[in-house]
């Protein structure tokens, strides 16, 4: 299966600095890959994604960019603020026959954004 | 609701009970996910419905735990005699489309804790 990694585990910026965190994957077949935030006690929220035929998206502060010979894809959070502050995840997808649909999480990146 | 719905938000229950936790996807949405999440980690797969087939249970820890999805739209999953080590935060997922490459959306969470 899928084996995601993610770093760093813990990330702790100044408000309005930039946030960058990186995940590297296995399965070249992988061709989805989404970001979640997740706050205490809620569930992820899904906050940007690509596909793998594009090399970076943007939508306000927040973009992702992929390699894809490299395997491996980042977020990047500019002019961060406090509330940019949760734990965010990276995943890729099973992409193989009947494990189809199945996502593979990193361990997570806790983001502390200090005023 | 317009989210994903979970019930019970918390479960506390004797070791050796039967839970039974259930999943109220978003409108329309096709496929349905459960997750597994302890504490400090992402998400990790258990099972997954396409309508009302289930295409995916791997990722089940053992017999004790089932799930179904009978009309293809609440789902519920059932863990039987249960143990300590059953004890996480259960999260379930739907997406509007079928496909490794389809958004998936979370809800809440059920807290469940077995004495």
């Amino acid at each position: 299966g899928e084996n995601v990694e993610q770093h760093p585990s813990t990330l702790s910026v100044q408000e309005g600095d930039s946030a960058v965190i990186k995940c590297t994957y296995s399965d070249s077949a992988s061709n989805y890959f989404p970001w979640y935030k997740q706050e205490l006690g809620k569930g992820p929220q899904l906050i940007i994604d690509i596909r793998s035929n594009v090399g970076e998206k943007k939508d306000q502060r927040i973009a992702v960019t992929l390699n894809k010979t490299a395997k491996h894809f980042s977020l990047h959070i500019t002019e961060t603020q406090p509330e940019d502050s949760a734990v965010y995840f990276c995943a890729a997808p099973a992409d193989r026959g009947s494990t189809l649909g199945r996502l593979y999480f990193g361990r997570g990146t806790q983001l502390t954004v200090w005023p | 609701g317009a989210g994903v719905s979970q019930s019970p938000r918390y479960k506390v229950t004797k070791r050796g009970q039967d839970v039974a936790l259930r999943c109220d996807p978003i409108s329309g949405h096709v496929s349905l996910y459960w997750y597994r999440q302890a504490l400090g980690q992402g998400p990790e797969f258990l099972t997954y419905f396409n309508y009302e087939a289930q295409q995916d249970k791997s990722g089940l820890p053992n017999d004790r735990f089932s799930a179904e999805r009978p009309e293809g739209s609440i789902s519920t999953l059932t863990i039987q005699r249960t143990e300590q080590r059953d004890s996480a935060m259960y999260r379930c997922a739907s997406s509007l489309g079928q496909g490794s490459n389809q958004p998936q959306h979370f809800g809440d969470g059920t807290r469940l804790s077995i004495l």
